[in-house]
């Protein structure tokens, strides 16, 4: 069966400082991998997305990157953390355009101070 | 792109009763999910239905897309039903889900 693990699960950075959060998918090969935030509040926004190694789409211009090293793994970076970038972010994998469901990681929650 | 509207936005209910949340949205879809955020943060899936019905043990869920719409069933409701309930979808072509603000569920003894 197919897992994902995300990476760490409670993170607090200063302002100014580098971010990296991993996300690994398990069980599947080529799975489209997704990155989305979670604010104060209940919506969901997707940040990046991608259907491929290297291949990365952003959706929200901002002050984060994305990198797919490899398959199954989907990394999410910053080279200096504001305060407006804490918030809960998720991975997710799902599958091709014609779709089924979505399964997600159990987050990481980030505090920016 | 697509805009999705859920209702209610809160809710409140008697362990034991039944619910229907709704998920309406403005344009065709051939992707949508319904999704349960436990009290954790955890976001689970329940339901990929783009069109027709389903059902998982006391959840349901139906949608009408040619009238743009979905529901989620909750029947004899339970305190592990509290949380936060979500609709996403994806249009034709696009690989992302829009997700809903959610149905925000607290389920009482």
């Amino acid at each position: 069966s197919q897992t994902i693990h995300q990476w760490p699960a409670t993170l607090v950075q200063p302002v100014g400082s580098p971010l990296s959060l991993e996300c690994t998918v398990e069980g599947t090969s080529n799975p489209n991998l997704y990155w989305y935030r979670q604010a104060a509040g209940r919506g969901l926004q997707l940040l990046f997305y991608s259907v491929g190694i290297g291949q990365i789409s952003s959706e929200v211009p901002q002050n984060l990157s994305a990198s797919r090293p490899q398959d199954r793994q989907f990394i999410l970076s910053s080279k200096k953390l504001l305060l407006s970038d804490s918030g809960f972010y998720l991975c997710a994998w799902g599958g091709t355009i014609s779709g089924y469901g979505y399964t997600f990681g159990s987050g990481t929650r980030l505090t920016v101070v | 792109g697509i805009q999705v509207e859920q209702s209610p936005p809160d809710l409140i209910l008697q362990e034991g009763a039944n619910s229907t949340l709704r998920c309406n949205f403005s344009d065709s879809v051939n992707n949508l999910q319904w999704f349960h955020q436990n009290p954790w943060g955890q976001l689970i899936n329940l339901f990929y239905i783009p069109s027709g019905t389903k059902q998982n043990g006391r959840l349901s869920a139906t949608t009408v897309a040619t009238e743009r719409y979905s529901l989620l069933y909750i029947s004899s409701s339970q305190t592990t039903d509290s949380g936060v309930y979500f609709c996403a979808v994806g249009g034709a072509g696009s690989y992302q889900l829009t997700f809903g603000k959610g149905t925000k569920l607290s389920v009482i003894p």
